[in-house]
């Protein structure tokens, strides 16, 4: 079991470009979170998906971020137009999906997105 | 708005003492509670979590205590190793499906030989 997998562990990009950051859950799991690292924030919830379903995006910036998981393999998170502030490291996990808010979240070890 | 509140920033301790980190949360509907240890360059990793039911949970060398009342938690890490030298998440929630995990801002421990 590789654990999740996210790509690229480390993205450059010039203010106003697009990212888009890729994950690959665990085989099995069936829900999947994005949160987003700070040193200022912590851990913030961004979304998640249950079953490839949209379930609560309530943490997502509503005008340049995105989120999809097309199929059980992998999700992306886009986000558009991306400004300094959008720098963090984004977390990828994922979980069983039986019952999610007490489940063991198993994290990917992030992609570090730095806006120049 | 964090929900989720950890205290101290930062932690020093010596080898061998015991480490004690604290946690408070708002909502007093959230009844499950795992604390996350992170390292350099990876994600957070579960250590071990508490339900709100229990007022103490122990695993080894770490143990959580639990005040409902007061909604606080603290993870105590006993005769702390260099090794555990890390950030630990403090994180709760509402049990069941439908929701997620709430973090708060960590505590990044250093243990000093």
């Amino acid at each position: 079991n590789a654990g999740v997998i996210q790509t690229p562990r480390h993205k450059v990009t010039g203010k106003g470009q697009e990212a888009t950051l890729w994950c690959e859950p665990i085989s099995g799991h069936s829900a999947v979170f994005w949160y987003r690292q700070t040193i200022v924030q912590g851990l913030e919830f961004l979304t998640y998906f249950r079953n490839q379903a949209p379930i609560d995006d309530s943490g997502m910036p509503k005008e340049r971020f995105s989120a999809q998981m097309p199929n059980q393999s992998h999700s992306t998170l886009k986000i558009q137009s991306t400004q300094p502030q959008d720098s963090a490291v984004y977390l990828c996990a994922s979980s069983a999906g039986l019952g999610e808010g007490a489940e063991t979240l198993y994290f990917g070890s992030g992609t570090r997105l730095t806006v120049l | 708005q964090q929900q989720v509140r950890q205290s101290p920033q930062s932690l020093t301790v010596w080898e061998g003492e015991t480490a004690i980190l604290n946690c408070s949360y708002e909502n007093s509907a959230f009844d499950y509670f795992p604390w996350y240890q992170q390292f350099p360059g990876e994600g957070p990793a579960l250590l071990i979590s508490i339900l709100s039911v229990s007022d103490k949970k122990e695993d080894g060398r770490f143990t959580i205590f639990f005040n409902k009342r007061e909604k606080k938690l603290s993870l105590h890490i006993a005769d702390s190793q260099p090794g555990d030298s890390a950030t630990y998440f403090c994180a709760a929630s509402l049990g069941g499906s439908g929701t997620y995990q709430r973090f708060g801002t960590g505590t990044k421990l250093q243990v000093v030989p």
